[in-house]
């Protein structure tokens, strides 16, 4: 079966720290993807990154960096120097290649203050 | 290019009645899914496909109906509207077994 995992209901900080969104997922597949998506106040879901099974290697896209660590189960996602505009609801998802639809964890809500 | 498009963007209905919920995609993606998000419970999938003349249910599929009899379309069908059923509707379309979902912009239903 397919899980994934967002332990962190609701994150509340003060713009420019740096944030760090938990997901942890179940799947006996070998081969399985995972994505993070972002979910605005405007309510449209936003795709930000793609990650396969075969590449650990951790991602950099200008503030936001992702780790993925099997060992773990883990596909974490921080956020650094964080802005107003980064509050969202931020949700974690897996496909796995058996499986044609993506499970999606119940979401973290990131909340930065002024 | 439209990507995903959802109608109509907002709904209200009466309990019992029953409508139909328009997904359609432009980019020619084998896989389709619809997805309802309530609060504090994430996306939860209600039926998907992948391909036309192929549908699977989901976690939630009770109260919906869907078809897929081309490869750009996918509506939603509520059989007998149920407050339950009071939600935010998302279709998703996606290429092969490793791509991210692209979203529509919802249809935001209520039901009195």
């Amino acid at each position: 079966a397919q899980k994934v995992t967002q332990a962190q209901t609701e994150i509340s900080v003060v713009e420019k720290e740096d944030v760090t969104l938990d997901c942890v997922y179940e799947t006996r597949d070998t081969t399985y993807y995972l994505f993070w998506y972002k979910q605005p106040p405007s309510g449209e879901l936003v795709f930000l990154i793609r990650r396969n099974s075969f590449d650990e290697q951790n991602e950099i896209s200008g503030r936001y960096s992702w780790n993925f660590q099997k060992s773990t189960s883990s596909f974490n996602f921080t956020i650094t120097a964080s802005q107003v505009v980064d509050s969202a609801v931020y949700f974690c998802a897996l496909r796995t290649s058996s499986a044609s639809k993506i499970i999606f964890g119940s979401g973290t809500r990131l909340s930065i203050r002024p | 290019n439209a990507g995903v498009t959802q109608t109509p963007k907002f709904q209200v209905l009466k309990t019992g009645q029953s409508m139909t919920l328009q997904c359609a995609q432009d980019m020619n993606h084998e896989y389709m899914s619809w997805y309802r998000q309530d609060p504090g419970m994430g996306l939860r999938l209600i039926h998907y496909s992948v391909g036309a003349g192929i549908t699977d249910q989901g976690e939630v599929p009770n109260g919906y109906n869907v078809s897929r009899s081309t490869t750009e379309d996918f509506p939603l069908r509520l059989l007998s509207a149920a407050p339950s059923q009071t939600s935010v509707y998302f279709c998703a379309s996606s290429y092969g077994t490793g791509g991210g979902y692209t979203f529509g912009s919802g249809t935001r239903l209520t039901v009195v």
